[in-house]
């Protein structure tokens, strides 16, 4: 397993700002993961976050809203641009951390927009 | 398709009580693994047991134990001598070789368990 962080680990924003979530690994994995999950929901994954390469998005999600950066092995952000009330959510990152595709999560940070 | 359904969306149990959460998931691939998670009311997700496709032998861990059926397609979770703590919703969530690396989520199931 690993050991995830996140930050922040929740905040208020207004409408039309915008907020880079942090996420930290306490060992070196090749591949992160943003997901959001909306209040009583399951998680959705925005992208996959590989270091040394450009984030790959899913369906619905892009690169303007969701800027992803992955400078090294251990660190990973997600920047939520020009927010607005529909932003409001749960925020997670995670990384794989074997072949066998297990994923291990962040505390998750908790955003609303006003 | 890859497709994990949950199709208990909320459970109610007393305390002590026996429950089994249901999962059951398809794809086509032949390379497989299968995850549940349990998410407490403090949100944080947290791992609780990964099988291999090409591995069918059931699991106990304590008080939790785990069912692999490949004939059914089912991977369900049962916790016996239900606790209060045991209070979450518990995702299955579906990988394969093939897909990069990504989760297939279901829904997930809700378990209140009453004292």
């Amino acid at each position: 397993s690993a050991v995830i962080s996140q930050k922040p680990s929740r905040d208020i924003c207004q409408r039309g700002t915008s907020l880079t979530i942090q996420c930290q690994v306490d060992s070196q994995v090749t591949m992160m993961f943003w997901y959001r999950q909306q209040p009583g929901q399951s998680l959705t994954l925005i992208a996959t976050a590989n270091q040394g390469s450009e984030a790959t998005y899913e369906s619905g999600f892009v690169i303007d809203k969701f800027p992803i950066s992955r400078p090294n092995l251990t660190f990973s952000t997600l920047t939520v641009s020009n927010m607005s009330p529909e932003d409001s959510s749960i925020y997670l990152c995670s990384a794989g951390l074997s072949s066998y595709n297990e994923q291990f999560f962040g505390p998750g940070t908790r955003l609303t927009v006003l | 398709a890859q497709k994990v359904t949950q199709a208990q969306t909320e459970i109610s149990v007393v305390e002590k009580e026996d429950v089994t959460l249901d999962c059951v998931y398809e794809t086509r691939d032949t390379t497989y693994y299968l995850f549940w998670y349990k998410q407490p009311p403090s949100g944080e997700l947290v791992f609780l047991i990964r099988r291999n496709s090409f591995d069918e032998q059931n699991e106990i861990s304590g008080r939790y134990s785990w069912n692999f059926q490949k004939s059914t397609s089912s991977f369900n979770f049962t916790i016996t001598a239900s606790q209060v703590v045991d209070s979450a919703v518990y995702f299955c969530a579906l990988s394969t070789a093939g897909n990069n690396r990504k989760l297939i989520w279901g829904l997930g199931t809700s378990l209140a368990v009453n004292p």
